[in-house]
């Protein structure tokens, strides 16, 4: 059964930082590229990043460029979120999920870490 | 403000038909592929359609996806209450080159 389990959400003041994980199970963690996804308070879904199995690209939305940084360590089947210089607006809750196709639909889904940034 | 439009609800009875909608543009709907999350209270999302009509294993038949032009759209059939829920669509955009979803959209079984 695949598992992903997020975690480090927490409150942070903005200028701040905060490292998000996803530790995952139930899948060949290295074969698949993964994603961040955020839901912000008022439910809307918002594609953050995606990094492929390898480590070998990265992807990030425009709004988090330069200050997230995507990376995984496929020896210990986590996937983590560096976010930096944080802002109110990056206050949402965090998923991580498998990413599919051709880097355009979310297969599996872990059960979120709230992020709340506070000015 | 999101790149693919669903109506903010929609409300039908147990055992009706329903269907929702998702309207797009030529830079993503229109050129790929569409999926289909169906978020419950106090949960993750979850895939229930991709590559426009393909359903993931354990998603019952009920749930249907199809795609015409610059729309898609979800057909649930047999409403139970348990399928009261927030449904979002996503798909690729080509012009942002990234995936994008829809607003959403709040089934209410009534």
């Amino acid at each position: 059964e695949v598992q992903l389990l997020e975690a480090g959400g927490r409150l942070g003041t903005a200028g701040g930082s905060l490292r998000l994980s996803c530790a995952a199970s139930g899948f060949t963690f290295r074969s698949y590229a993964m994603s961040w996804v955020r839901q912000t308070p008022g439910k809307a879904l918002e594609w953050v990043s995606t990094i492929t199995g390898s480590s070998a690209n990265t992807y990030y939305t425009d709004s988090v460029k330069g200050r997230f940084s995507i990376s995984r360590d496929n020896s210990k089947d986590i996937l983590f979120l560096q976010m930096n210089n944080l802002r109110a607006e990056d206050t949402a809750v965090y998923y991580c999920a498998i990413v599919s196709g051709l880097y355009d639909y979310f297969e599996y889904w872990g059960q979120g870490t709230l992020v709340t940034v506070s000015s | 403000q999101s790149m693919l439009t669903q109506p903010p609800s929609v409300s039908a009875a147990p055992g009706q038909r329903v269907t929702l909608s998702c309207s797009g543009s030529n830079s993503n709907i229109g050129n790929n592929l569409v999926s289909w999350y169906q978020q419950l209270p106090g949960a993750a999302p979850r895939l229930l359609i991709y590559e426009n009509n393909q359903r993931p294993s354990g998603i019952p038949d009920r749930f249907s996806g199809s795609r015409s032009g610059t729309s898609a759209t979800l057909g649930i059939t047999g409403l139970q209450t348990g399928d009261e829920a927030d449904y979002y669509c996503g798909t690729w955009d080509s012009s942002l080159s990234a995936p994008v979803f829809g607003g959403g959209t709040k089934l209410t079984v009534l």
